[in-house]
């Protein structure tokens, strides 16, 4: 069974400053997607970034960026120039690759907070 | 903005009644999730359906079901609540089945239920 753990529950960060947000997962598939979203207070998640896990090049997507580390099975988030805007739970998410039905496995979150 | 609508919003039920859930997707989203997320949690999966069909199930007991329409809309139904499932109840929905590169999901903002 797959597992996803985020061990930061709480995270702050001042506006235009870095964050990063951990990520580590347990699997013995080799193929798999892994996502960041993102949760503000309307509770709709909305997807930040997303690795193929065949892929070695790391993705980004404008200030969001990965540190993924297949062997390491870790998955990081970091978050340039924070914004206000960025202020959500942030959570971490595993998916496998084909066909079939296909789940998120999430992890607990990390609220994280931008200061003015 | 999704396209991805969930109603109601909030509801408060009485232990040991039932309730419906509804979400309507985009046209063309033949694959819809339904997740429950508990407070201070991650959203876990509760099944899937794939044109109209359960085509796979987390660990949720079977009084937890679900129904799809050929007008892309679908309903989760609990029967005989208990206080544990008061949660945001999340709907996801997509085309096609599986994860393939560029295929995107897209979640609901999610409907509120509290059981007292």
């Amino acid at each position: 069974a797959q597992t996803v753990t985020q061990s930061q529950p709480e995270m702050s960060v001042q506006e235009a400053e870095t964050v990063t947000l951990s990520c580590t997962y347990d699997t013995s598939e080799n193929n798999y997607y892994l996502f960041w979203y993102k949760q503000p207070p309307s509770r709709q998640m909305i997807l930040v970034i997303r690795q193929e896990a065949y892929k070695q090049q790391n993705a980004t997507e404008n200030r969001f960026s990965v540190n993924f580390q297949k062997a390491a099975k870790s998955f990081s988030l970091k978050i340039s120039d924070s914004q206000l805007g960025d202020t959500a739970m942030y959570f971490c998410a595993f998916m496998k690759h084909g066909a079939g039905a296909y789940k998120y496995i999430f992890g607990t979150g990390t609220r994280l907070k931008v200061l003015a | 903005e999704t396209g991805v609508t969930q109603s109601p919003t909030h509801l408060i039920k009485t232990r040991g009644q039932q309730v419906t859930l509804r979400c309507s997707s985009q046209s063309g989203h033949n694959t819809v999730s339904w997740y429950q997320q508990a407070l201070g949690q991650g959203p876990q999966f509760i099944f899937q359906y794939y044109r109209e069909e359960e085509n796979g199930r987390g660990n949720f007991p079977p009084r937890f079901s679900g129904l799809q329409f050929p007008n892309y809309s679908s309903e989760l139904n609990v029967n005989a609540l208990e206080l544990d499932d008061s949660a945001l109840y999340l709907c996801a929905s997509s085309t096609g089945q599986g994860v393939y590169s560029g295929n995107t999901i897209y979640f609901g903002e999610g409907s509120w239920l509290t059981v007292v």
